[in-house]
């Protein structure tokens, strides 16, 4: 069952330009995970964050997450034509073991040059 | 430090057919997940395994197996082909000692069923 629902599905910017991704799920979790995709291949981890955090940076990545309305977001800032991918926010089940991570079905980010 | 390495890379059966995949996790992790990805279903979980034992499984029929060996190395099968087993399929790899555990994923396999 879908836990993570990314908003939007799809988005196109400019480069330079911010990119901000939005996802919400709807049980409690232990910590949330954004994956980068390119094209049909292999996912790329990108941050994981605790429930009892609420910022984190990595670079050009900004994550927040806010427990109490069950969602997070990813910010991309400067983006480059690189950053064209799909991106997927993922949950921990906690009733489940903890290899078992559960997807949202992506935004979709297309950066024209 | 390797990355998860999958292997073969690309797959082509014929419906009735059985196939294995295989993955190679990160040298040290314990734990690996077989993910399903298709257009229509997203990212679905398989299962996972640790320390050759499965630890949890998705809702998939009992077509789909796995194994894991004492290096930590996985395989999944599939028999009886269908159509509809046309996927990417993706495993990961992660420490799985504690509650946050980052996975890290291989290039996948993509199954072509004709």
């Amino acid at each position: 069952s879908q836990q993570g629902e990314e908003d939007p599905q799809a988005l196109s910017i400019q480069e330079g330009e911010n990119a901000t991704m939005n996802c919400s799920y709807k049980t409690s979790i232990n910590n949330l995970q954004w994956y980068r995709q390119n094209s049909g291949r292999g996912l790329v981890h990108l941050i994981l964050i605790r429930s009892n955090e609420r910022e984190k940076h990595s670079g050009r990545l900004r994550v927040t997450l806010d427990t109490s309305k069950k969602s997070s977001s990813l910010l991309i800032t400067a983006s480059r034509a690189a950053d064209t991918a799909s991106y997927f926010c993922a949950t921990d089940d906690p009733g489940g073991s903890q290899g078992n991570l559960i997807f949202g079905k992506g935004t979709k980010l297309s950066v024209k040059p | 430090k390797a990355g998860v390495t999958q292997t073969p890379r690309y797959l082509i059966k014929t419906r009735g057919q059985q196939v294995t995949l295989s993955c190679s996790p990160i040298s040290g992790h314990r734990s690996v997940s077989w993910y399903q990805q298709t257009p229509g279903q997203g990212l679905q979980f398989l299962f996972e395994y640790f320390s050759e034992t499965q630890r949890n499984k998705g809702n998939f029929p009992g077509r789909f197996s796995g194994r894991q060996f004492s290096n930590s190395r996985s395989e999944m099968n599939v028999s009886t082909l269908e159509l509809g087993d046309s996927a990417l399929y993706l495993c990961a790899s992660s420490f799985s000692t504690g509650t946050y555990n980052e996975q890290f994923f291989g290039p996948g396999t993509r199954l072509t069923v004709l």
